[in-house]
Order: structure tokens, then C-alpha cells, then sequence
């Protein structure tokens, strides 16, 4: 099992350009997400999928899109990129059982926007 | 306040030492939560789920304390390899939303 999957592993784009940030779990897992991470502000969820054709808001969802594509994929896209969306994206997938829904994490995408 | 709230460090602890450090939490309602370590310039990983009584996993024990509303997490003899950032993990009441603190890094030193 590969796990969670993510490309790319790094990224520089210019501000306006356009982007997806690709993720697939092989463990059929119902639930996925993405986060990002910047110093000092730990994880902080973008975008969340609890299964196959819905997607929900997280913590800081602007500026960004997510397609759950099937169970296995979850993308994210920046339609115009800022600096601000600097940071380290994290895609995960979590099990669904009651009161212990722990989460499996994807190695990450390192993104500069300039 | 932030959700969840942990002492950044870095905490410095010799080989073989034993370090502990607390992590507290807003929300009255949540239920679960969760210790995950990360390594430099890595994905974070599950260390030990939490439970209501204590749990121990080798050299880790993680207690919660529901009334004060904090989990923690203590390393015996800590090895070289123990190195790392942990990051405290609760989930709320509803749905399958983590919210993560910001991390403890700890350094064990020969």
C-alpha cells in the first residue's frame, strides 16, 4: 500500500498563475482533506471531503477549490495564486470510526508563490 | 484562545531523561484526541490516541484530564530518535474535523 500519495512535492509559481495539488489514498478511506501548515500557526484545514461527492469548508477556505474526483482522489486547486498561500499543503485521508477518527497523512507540498 | 493550545519549547532533554509536556483544549465537547509526532520536513504521523483512563505505549503515556481540559504526553528514557515535533490532535463533537495545536519540539541530546 502506498498510502496517501501527493504531487508535486514542490512547487514555485508566479502570483496569479493557476494550480492543482493532487492526492489519492489507497486505503479506502471514506473521509479526505487538505491542510496547510506555516510556521508557528500549525495545521489549519482548508477544505474536507467526509465521502465521495461532498466537500465541505474548513478553517481557511479562501482563495482556494477542492473536486473529489472519486473515493480514492481529492484535488486541490489556487485559481490565482498569492504570496500568502505560501506553505507546506498536506492532503489526508482518515478512517470514520466513532470517537477515534484518526488521520493518515500525505509527505506534503512545499509551494512558494513569488 | 486558540482551540488547542501547547507550550512551543524547544524542550532540551538529555539522553535517558523523561520529559512531559501538556497540551489544553477549548472546546468542552470534544472527544477525541490524539498525539502525532512530526519529523523535520515531514508528513505528521499518529503517535497514541488518547484515552479517558491513560494509556501507554512503550516508552509514551498520554493522560487526559477532562475536567481542567488538557492532555499530556510523557517520554521515558528518551532516545536520540525521540527528537521531533509533537503536535497535539482533538476532534469536536460532530463530524470528523481535527484540530491540531501548533506543536511541542523536543530535542534529546546526547
Amino acid at each position: 500500500n502506498a498510502g496517501v500519495t501527493q504531487t508535486p512535492k514542490f512547487q514555485v509559481l508566479k502570483t496569479g498563475q493557476s494550480m492543482t495539488l493532487q492526492c489519492a489514498q489507497d486505503m479506502n478511506h471514506n473521509s479526505m482533506y487538505w491542510y496547510r501548515q506555516d510556521p508557528g500557526m500549525g495545521l489549519r484545514l482548508i477544505y474536507y471531503s467526509a465521502s465521495e461527492g461532498t466537500t465541505d469548508k474548513g478553517e481557511v477556505p479562501n482563495g482556494y477549490n477542492v473536486s473529489r474526483l472519486n473515493k480514492r482522489e481529492f484535488s486541490l486547486r489556487l485559481e490565482s495564486a498569492a504570496p500568502s498561500q505560501t506553505s507546506v499543503y498536506f492532503c489526508a485521508s482518515g478512517r470514520d470510526r466513532v470517537g477515534n477518527n484518526e488521520q493518515f497523512f500525505g509527505p506534503g507540498t512545499r509551494l512558494t508563490v513569488l | 484562545r486558540k482551540e488547542v493550545e501547547q507550550d512551543p519549547g524547544p524542550f532540551n532533554v538529555p539522553e535517558g531523561a523523561t520529559v512531559a509536556f501538556n497540551c489544553t483544549y477549548s472546546n468542552s465537547a470534544s472527544q477525541s484526541f490524539f498525539w502525532y509526532r512530526q519529523d523535520c520536513r515531514k508528513e505528521p504521523k499518529l503517535l497514541m490516541s488518547v484515552y479517558s483512563s491513560g494509556n501507554e505505549d512503550g516508552r509514551f503515556t498520554a493522560q487526559l484530564n477532562r475536567a481542567s481540559q488538557y492532555i499530556s504526553l510523557l517520554i521515558r528514557d528518551s532516545k536520540l530518535s525521540d527528537s521531533a515535533t509533537y503536535l497535539c490532535v482533538v476532534n469536536g463533537a460532530a463530524g470528523n474535523k481535527l484540530t491540531f495545536g501548533g506543536g511541542t519540539r523536543v530535542l534529546v541530546k546526547p
